[in-house]
């Protein structure tokens, strides 16, 4: 069984331009989460889809979107890319048999590592 | 408003010695309490969790933690390390009914021969 997949693993941009990072959640996965981990930090949540819609957002500007397609899976677009916008994205998926979605944990990707020059 | 505290960013620490790192968090609401880790390159991997019940929590590869409510506290132990512990520990907390987990910045664990 896959678990959760992320690409590309590693992508360099240009400042000014645009990305867009894919997150395919484990099979049974329902929930996808997208996190912005920095160099020496600790992952910092940007947004939660849930039925396709977003459902919770963290403290990041619209230059970050996202989209859920009806087979779960996610997409993260940032516009007009920073230099402060490398880091690790991590994307993470719930299990939709595990319980209620409020008590079941995340499950991690790899994660995309964006570096912005 | 929820935050994490992890006071040590590096723990150095022989082989087959015990360890602890400490996790505080703050938060006026119920919150659920994870230890994620993380190798090199790879993404974040569940320890533990904790989200109601006993406060003695087991986890995979040998790892516990205690829940202390008064102390606000959810720090991770294990009595004999290996070399392969080697890794970062990132503790969580979601507040219960919410999706959104706030780590803490990680502490990194360096188990020496």
């Amino acid at each position: 069984d896959a678990g959760v997949t992320q690409s590309p693993t590693h992508l360099i941009k240009t400042r000014g331009q645009q990305v867009t990072l894919r997150c395919s959640p484990k099979s049974g996965h329902d929930t996808v989460s997208w996190y912005q981990q920095a160099l020496g930090q600790g992952p910092q949540f940007i947004f939660q889809y849930y039925e396709e819609e977003e459902r919770q957002r963290g403290n990041f500007p619209d230059r970050f979107s996202g989209h859920q397609f009806p087979n779960y899976s996610s997409e993260l677009n940032v516009n007009a890319l920073l230099l402060g916008d490398s880091a690790l994205y991590l994307c993470a998926s719930r299990d939709r048999d595990r319980g209620t979605i409020w008590d079941t944990e995340a499950f991690f990707g790899q994660g995309t590592r964006l570096t912005v020059v | 408003a929820q935050s994490v505290t992890q006071l040590d960013s590096q723990v150095p620490v022989f082989e087959e010695a015990p360890v602890e790192l400490r996790c505080n968090y703050s938060s006026s609401v119920s919150v659920y309490l994870f230890w994620y880790v993380q190798y090199p390159n790879q993404g974040l991997q569940l320890l533990l969790k904790y989200l109601s019940g006993s406060t003695l929590v087991k986890g995979i590869n040998g790892f516990e933690a205690e829940f202390n409510k008064s102390q606000t506290s959810f720090h991770l132990r294990k009595p004999s390390v290996h070399i392969s512990d080697t890794a970062e520990y990132f503790c969580a907390v979601r507040v219960s009914g919410t999706y959104k987990y706030i780590f803490g910045t990680g502490t990194r664990l360096k188990v020496l021969a």
